[in-house]
């Protein structure tokens, strides 16, 4: 079936350090979606991307949408605590009406 | 801060139990979702209305029975679930067409006992 999967799954950096997470779906996405889930949260939207080789920046998060709009990307630069969570990619793969969550990176940011 | 609130945030239930989760939202979100979350798992998507009318149920057991009274709410009603159903149930609102963001409520951390 239609997959978005993410890696790594988990990531652990040390406060400072760069934080890059992969999204790949196995059919072409229209849009990609980010979202951040703090522990104990809910997921918070953060960005979307809709053309292909699109790249957004937020402050130190940059967004990458591939050329084929298969794939996309997330860095973090200069990660503090604040950043940790779980983030998502989320996308309608293919002919799919819907949202289909990627598997989630978990990130763990020691001070 | 949320554009979705759920209520209960935490319920516990027997498995011969009736209850009904509840999320309201006045944003003029005009598509609302149910998810089921599981511990270190993604969002799995359970039900969709849009404009009121159930749009998409993705094959969920009929212990399950969503409702949606009016635009601004939505409950999930729950009947002789299983321990297994025990996860984090999130509401969400999407405002533009198909392709918007999600904006999800706090959610209902729910425990089957």
């Amino acid at each position: 079936g239609q997959q978005v999967m993410q890696i790594p799954q988990y990531q652990h950096v040390q406060e400072g350090e760069d934080f890059t997470t992969y999204c790949n779906s196995s059919t072409t996405l229209s849009n990609i979606q980010w979202y951040k889930q703090r522990p104990g949260g809910h997921p918070v939207f953060l960005i979307q991307l809709v053309k292909s080789g699109e790249v957004k920046k937020q402050k130190r998060l940059t967004f990458q949408f591939g050329e084929a709009k298969k794939n996309s990307s997330l860095h973090i630069t200069a990660t503090q605590t604040t950043d940790v969570g779980t983030y998502f990619c989320a996308g309608p793969p293919g002919s799919a009406r819907q949202l289909t969550f990627g598997s989630g990176t978990q990130l763990t940011v020691l001070p | 801060d949320t554009e979705v609130t759920q209520t209960p945030k935490h319920l516990v239930m027997g498995m011969t139990n009736k209850k009904s989760l509840k999320c309201e939202q006045h944003m003029g979100h005009r598509a609302m979702y149910w998810y089921k979350q599981k511990a270190k798992k993604p969002p799995e998507l359970m039900f969709v209305y849009s404009y009121e009318k159930l749009s998409i149920n993705e094959s969920v057991p009929s212990r399950f029975s969503p409702e949606c009274p009016n635009s601004s709410l939505l409950n999930l009603h729950l009947h002789a679930l299983q321990p297994e159903d025990s996860a984090l149930y999130l509401c969400a609102g999407r405002q533009g067409t198909r392709d918007s963001p999600l904006h999800f409520g706090n959610g209902t951390r729910l425990t089957v006992t």
